[in-house]
């Protein structure tokens, strides 16, 4: 079974830096296409970008190019988003999909979520 | 805003059917035949309902399809539930740098 599990509830204040993870289980890590997507609290869902685990080959939406880093372990099949300076904007719940196995241009597993509150 | 555009809401009496639509441009939707739907509980992961237009994934009712006409694609949800009751999100490819563009979101209500 193809599973994204994502890490937990996370509180931080403006300023500090924070990186989220998703561990992924159940396929060949390398050769699917990771997605982030934000959905912030009572609005619709966001692309972030992408990885690419086989070589962190990345894609920015250009909302959030330069605001965010995508990386992957893969000796642990998990991809992380990582920020380095945490605006009250950032709040929100992110979720990693994986890109489709039967469309390229689909996700089809998602993870469960992480929960990002920024605050003073 | 959202670069494609959905209602707000839609609703429907159970057994009955209801259309969800999801416009956009040349761009997105009328220039690639790669739309898809997401259904979305309050709180929750997204599920894909549909990819490419109108291929079911392993596991979706076939009461979902969908389909597409120039610049505007459709979610059909037919024999409504009241499991059916979410937040449904349309998206379209872009293009190699806008892999993913979302429509804002359509709260369905079964009644």
């Amino acid at each position: 079974e193809v599973q994204l599990v994502q890490s937990g509830t996370e509180v931080k204040k403006p300023g500090e830096s924070l990186r989220i993870s998703c561990e992924t289980s159940g396929y060949t890590f390398n050769t699917y296409w990771i997605n982030w997507v934000r959905q912030r609290p009572g609005k619709g869902l966001e692309w972030m970008g992408r990885i690419y685990p086989g070589d962190s080959d990345s894609t920015y939406s250009p909302s959030f190019q330069g605001r965010v880093t995508f990386s992957v372990d893969k000796s642990v099949t998990t991809a992380y988003l990582q920020w380095s300076s945490l605006e009250p904007s950032d709040t929100a719940m992110y979720f990693c999909a994986k890109r489709g196995h039967d469309s390229r241009y689909t996700m089809d597993v998602w993870g469960q979520g992480t929960t990002v509150t920024v605050s003073s | 805003q959202s670069a494609l555009t959905q209602p707000p809401s839609a609703s429907g009496s159970p057994g009955q059917s209801v259309t969800i639509s999801c416009t956009g441009t040349t761009s997105d939707i009328g220039g690639y035949n790669y739309v898809s739907w997401y259904q979305q509980y309050p709180g929750k992961a997204p599920r894909l309902m549909i990819f490419d237009v109108t291929k079911r994934p392993s596991g979706v009712p076939d009461r979902f399809s969908g389909s597409k006409s120039g610049n505007t694609a459709s979610l059909t949800v037919s024999g409504l539930q009241a499991e059916d009751e979410a937040d449904y999100y349309c998206t379209s490819y872009a293009g190699t740098n806008n892999f993913a563009v979302f429509g804002g979101g359509t709260k369905l209500t079964v009644l």
